[in-house]
């Protein structure tokens, strides 16, 4: 079996301030990962996802995020943050045990920016 | 192009009812899963569909069980309704079943029991 873990539930930054949300995976195998946000209101969306290759993948609005196997970690971090980034962040896995495309989710990670 | 979308938005249900739940995917889109979205126990895997076929279910009970009609559509059915099944119920749809298709996600069904 596969878990997700987010260690931070809950984090508060000012605009302008760096963000990096810690994601660590539990599979031994061979991976698919996912940042996923949901932003108030809103459906989840994909931010971006690595499949294979450079493990510093780009996402949307300014995110990335750095796949390293050797720690079972897929951080996710932006350099300088808004207010308009305010929303929950999902991990997520989907590892090649799995008998299709269905994905493991962390728990998500509140993210408050204030003006 | 238009997203995945769900009906109903919300839903109010008492202990034992049964609720039915729709999807319809991404044009085009074959697979369709199902995800719950209970409060403090975050978003988990309940069904996968795809051709028509149930290809896959989560650690759930057999009360929840669904469907996929000839146009890719989608029905989540619960049955003997507990408190515990409370939860946002989430649809995403995939181009195909591959491992490297992103899945996109519908609004939800919010489903309050009572």
């Amino acid at each position: 079996a596969q878990s997700v873990s987010q260690h931070n539930h809950h984090v508060i930054l000012s605009e302008a301030a760096s963000l990096e949300l810690g994601c660590n995976y539990s599979y031994g195998g061979t991976v698919n990962l996912f940042w996923y946000v949901q932003y108030p209101g809103q459906h989840l969306q994909l931010l971006l996802k690595y499949f294979s290759g450079d493990p510093l993948v780009k996402g949307i609005k300014g995110f990335e995020a750095e796949f390293i196997k050797s720690k079972f970690s897929f951080n996710l971090r932006k350099p300088s943050v808004q207010w308009s980034d305010t929303a929950e962040y999902f991990c997520a896995v989907n590892g090649d045990n799995n008998a299709g495309n269905m994905l493991t989710f962390g728990g998500g990670t509140r993210l408050m920016v204030k003006p | 192009e238009a997203g995945v979308t769900q009906s109903p938005t919300h839903l109010i249900k008492t202990r034992g009812q049964q609720v039915t739940l729709r999807c319809s995917p991404i044009s085009g889109h074959t697979s369709v899963y199902w995800y719950q979205q209970a409060l403090g126990l975050g978003l988990q895997f309940l069904l996968w569909y795809d051709e028509g076929e149930e290809r896959n279910r989560g650690n759930f009970p057999p009360r929840f069980s669904g469907r996929q009609f000839p146009n890719y559509s989608s029905e989540l059915n619960v049955n003997a309704l507990e408190l515990e099944d409370s939860a946002l119920y989430l649809c995403a749809s995939s181009l195909t079943r591959s491992r490297e298709e992103t899945q996109y996600f519908g609004p939800g069904t919010r489903l309050l029991v009572l």
